[in-house]
C-alpha cells in the first residue's frame, strides 16, 4: 500500500541553524500538508500545498518557515533559523483530492525536531 | 474558529469492554470528520469519516461513530476492545472543500490484558 514517507526520522539542530525537513507524499496525491505536534499538545496544522503554490497556511507559518516541492516526488518544509520552541514531531500529508469521498489526509511517520 | 474537544485524555479498559470517545467540534458550516489513530510507535492511520450520507459510519477493526449534528458531535464507539487497540485516537474535522484539518488533543486508551 503506497505510503508518505519523512526523513531523516529525528533531526537534532543548534539554535539559529537552518533545517530542511524532507517528505515524499504518495504518488498521485495532489495536496501536500505539514502539521507539526509540540510534545504534549494539539497536531497543529501549518500549511497545506497545491498547484505549486500554498493554499493556506496558519498563523504559526511565518517568514521563518517555507515550502517547497523542488522535483516531482519531495515536498521539503524549511526552518530558516531555528528557536527552541520550534522543537517538535513533524508530520507531512498528502491527499488526492478536497472533496469526498476520498478527501482524507495520508500522514507519514513523522520528522522528530530538536533545537538545543 | 474551528476547534475539536476529546473529552477524555487518558481511558483505560479491560479487555472486552465497551469503548465510547467523546468528540465535539465547533464550526458552523459542512464539516467532513474522521478519526485517526497513531499505535505506538507508527503514524497517524485514519480509522473511519464522515462527510455525508448515514451519520452511523464503520471504520476498520471494528470501530463506528456516530455523527449527530444537533449536538456537534462524532463520538467513536467499539463494543468490545482488546488488547491491540491500545493506542492514541484523534478526532478530526475540517471545512468541506478547505485545506486545514484541526485535531483535538488526543485520547491515550490503554486496554488491559
Amino acid at each position: 500500500e503506497p505510503e508518505v514517507t519523512q526523513t531523516p526520522s529525528h533531526q537534532v539542530t543548534q539554535m539559529g541553524q537552518e533545517v530542511i525537513l524532507r517528505c515524499v507524499p504518495i504518488s498521485n496525491h495532489l495536496y501536500f500538508y505539514w502539521y507539526r505536534q509540540i510534545l504534549g499538545q494539539k497536531v497543529e496544522f501549518l500549511v497545506s500545498f497545491y498547484n505549486n503554490e500554498i493554499s493556506e497556511k496558519s498563523e504559526i507559518f511565518d517568514d521563518q518557515f517555507s515550502v517547497e516541492r523542488p522535483d516531482g516526488s519531495n515536498f521539503t518544509l524549511k526552518i530558516r533559523s531555528t528557536k527552541l520552541e520550534d522543537s517538535a514531531m513533524y508530520f507531512c500529508a498528502s491527499s488526492v483530492r478536497l472533496a469526498p469521498p476520498n478527501n482524507e489526509q495520508f500522514f507519514g511517520p513523522g520528522t522528530r525536531l530538536t533545537v538545543l | 474558529a474551528q476547534s475539536v474537544s476529546q473529552h477524555n485524555h487518558h481511558v483505560i479498559l479491560s479487555e472486552a469492554a465497551s469503548l465510547e470517545l467523546g468528540c465535539n467540534y465547533s464550526y458552523g458550516g459542512t464539516v467532513n470528520l474522521f478519526w485517526y489513530v497513531q499505535y505506538p510507535g507508527q503514524h497517524l492511520q485514519l480509522l473511519l469519516k464522515y462527510f455525508s450520507g448515514d451519520p452511523l459510519v464503520k471504520g476498520i477493526k471494528g470501530f463506528e461513530a456516530e455523527f449527530i449534528k444537533s449536538k456537534f458531535s462524532f463520538n467513536l464507539r467499539k463494543p468490545s476492545v482488546q488488547w491491540s487497540d491500545t493506542a492514541e485516537y484523534f478526532c478530526a474535522v475540517n471545512r468541506a472543500g478547505g485545506f486545514k484539518t484541526i485535531f483535538g488533543a488526543g485520547t491515550r486508551l490503554f486496554v488491559k490484558a
